[in-house]
């Protein structure tokens, strides 16, 4: 069964500033796909960022980038230039790259409490 | 519907009661998965639905948790006999899901917060 551990439960940063949420994970699977999710306090889960395992390159979005680092399963977030709009919970998730059904479920971490200091 | 919708936003039951939450999925989307959030922990799988059959039911904690999903769109978890283990808010999210294809975004709704006493 895999597994994705978020180390930090809570973080802070000053409002402008760049900070890095750590994930790693543990799978037997060669082919998977990664996910940092956003749930401000209408609770309801934002798609931040997704990666593919096999794509070497890291994803970015807008401010937002990961640094996956495949061979020592590790998955970790950062966000550039802060805003106060960023403070949130972030959980990473992992889904099997398999593509049949009943394979997409998502695996959560227990999330990082991201505040953001003015 | 624009998003994924649940009610009731917020529920309170006694002990021993049951209770069944509700998911309105977007529309057109064949998937739809139930999480489990407690507090302090992050999201648990319970089940997930094609169509309206439930191909993996391995999350849900014990029999008194059910669920169905009728005419491939509305699904409701029920909880039996409820405890107080079973506060917690539950999400339910739903994609488009086709054979072949290798991923589908899930969307999520704003979950209900339920909170047995």
């Amino acid at each position: 069964a895999q597994t994705v551990t978020q180390s930090q439960p809570e973080m802070s940063v000053q409002e402008a500033e760049t900070v890095t949420l750590s994930c790693t994970y543990d799978t037997s699977e060669s082919d998977y796909y990664l996910f940092w999710y956003k749930q401000p306090p209408s609770r309801q889960m934002i798609l931040v960022i997704r990666q593919e395992a096999y794509k070497q390159q890291n994803a970015t979005e807008n401010r937002f980038s990961v640094n996956f680092q495949k061979a020592a399963k590790s998955f970790s977030l950062k966000i550039s230039d802060s805003q106060l709009g960023d403070a949130a919970m972030y959980f990473c998730a992992y889904r099997s790259g398999l593509t049949n059904f009943g394979n997409e479920k998502l695996t959560f971490g227990t999330g990082t409490r991201l505040t953001i200091i003015p | 519907g624009a998003g994924v919708s649940q009610s009731p936003s917020n529920k309170v039951t006694e002990k021993g009661k049951d209770v069944e939450l509700r998911c309105d999925p977007i529309s057109g989307h064949t998937a739809l998965y139930w999480y489990r959030q407690s507090l302090g922990q992050g999201l648990e799988f319970l089940i997930y639905f094609q169509g309206n059959s439930a191909p993996d039911k391995s999350g849900l904690p014990s029999d008194r948790f059910s669920a169905e999903r009728t005419g491939g769109s509305v699904s409701t978890l029920t909880i039996q006999r409820t405890q107080q283990e079973d506060s917690a808010v539950y999400l339910c999210a739903s994609s488009f899901r086709t054979s072949g294809v290798t991923y589908n975004e899930q969307f999520f709704g704003p979950g209900t917060r339920l909170t047995v006493l």
